[in-house]
């Protein structure tokens, strides 16, 4: 069973400080990782993706991958309540299936 | 680009009733995902399509669900009897060769 882990939380972080997201996960031939953001009542919405070791940036996001130690993390700089959702951390097999944690409820306070 | 659409969007129903869903997802995609979305948890896989083609249905209740997806476009899911522990979001997800955009999902609450 491939599995995806998550810190529940809640994380509660102030406006303008960094969230720092993370995810573990146990199929160590999985290749690409991807984060999405789910806001209460809606479905998850792409935000990032990260296929090699290092750091991904998009505008205030960071994604970071570190596949020795089956390691994926989302920095959000300079948070913004618009920020506040459950953000789930998803890897793909080679198969084309995605495996998704149970995501972690970000709070952002004004 | 539209992106994968979904209908209905709400659907309240009895036990012991049936209810289908339909999924129309992003042109060109040849991977189409059913999910079962249980409030607090992440998204479960039902069945995953390859074009007109099961790749993946061993999570899917087959004693009371079905999904079929005609001419590798359109896809539905089916549940018949509905219980009460499947009220849940069903989203329908489509993927090209790496990432994965979700329909807005559909709300099923069985009374």
């Amino acid at each position: 069973q491939k599995e995806v882990e998550q810190n529940s939380g809640p994380l509660s972080v102030p406006e303008g400080a960094i969230a720092s997201l993370n995810c573990t996960y146990s199929d160590r031939g999985s290749q690409s990782f991807f984060w999405y953001r789910q806001y209460s009542g809606k479905s998850p919405e792409l935000i990032m993706s990260i296929y090699s070791n290092g750091d991904k940036e998009d505008g205030r996001f960071t994604a970071q991958l570190n596949k020795a130690s089956q390691y994926v993390s989302l920095l959000i700089r300079d948070s913004q309540p618009s920020d506040s959702a459950t953000y789930l951390c998803a890897v793909r097999d080679t198969g084309n299936q995605f495996y998704f944690g149970t995501g972690t409820s970000l709070t952002v306070i004004p | 680009e539209a992106g994968v659409a979904q209908s209905p969007r709400y659907k309240i129903i009895e036990k012991r009733q049936s209810v289908a869903f339909w999924c129309n997802p992003i042109s060109g995609h040849a991977t189409l995902y059913w999910y079962q979305q249980i409030l607090g948890q992440g998204p479960k896989l039902l069945i995953q399509f390859q074009n007109n083609g099961v790749v993946d249905d061993s999570q899917l209740p087959k004693d009371r669900f079905s999904a079929e997806r005609l001419k590798g476009v359109d896809s539905t899911l089916k549940i018949q009897p509905a219980k009460l522990e499947d009220s849940a979001v069903y989203l329908c997800a489509s993927s090209s060769h790496y990432e994965q955009y979700f329909g807005p999902g559909t709300r099923l609450t069985v009374t």
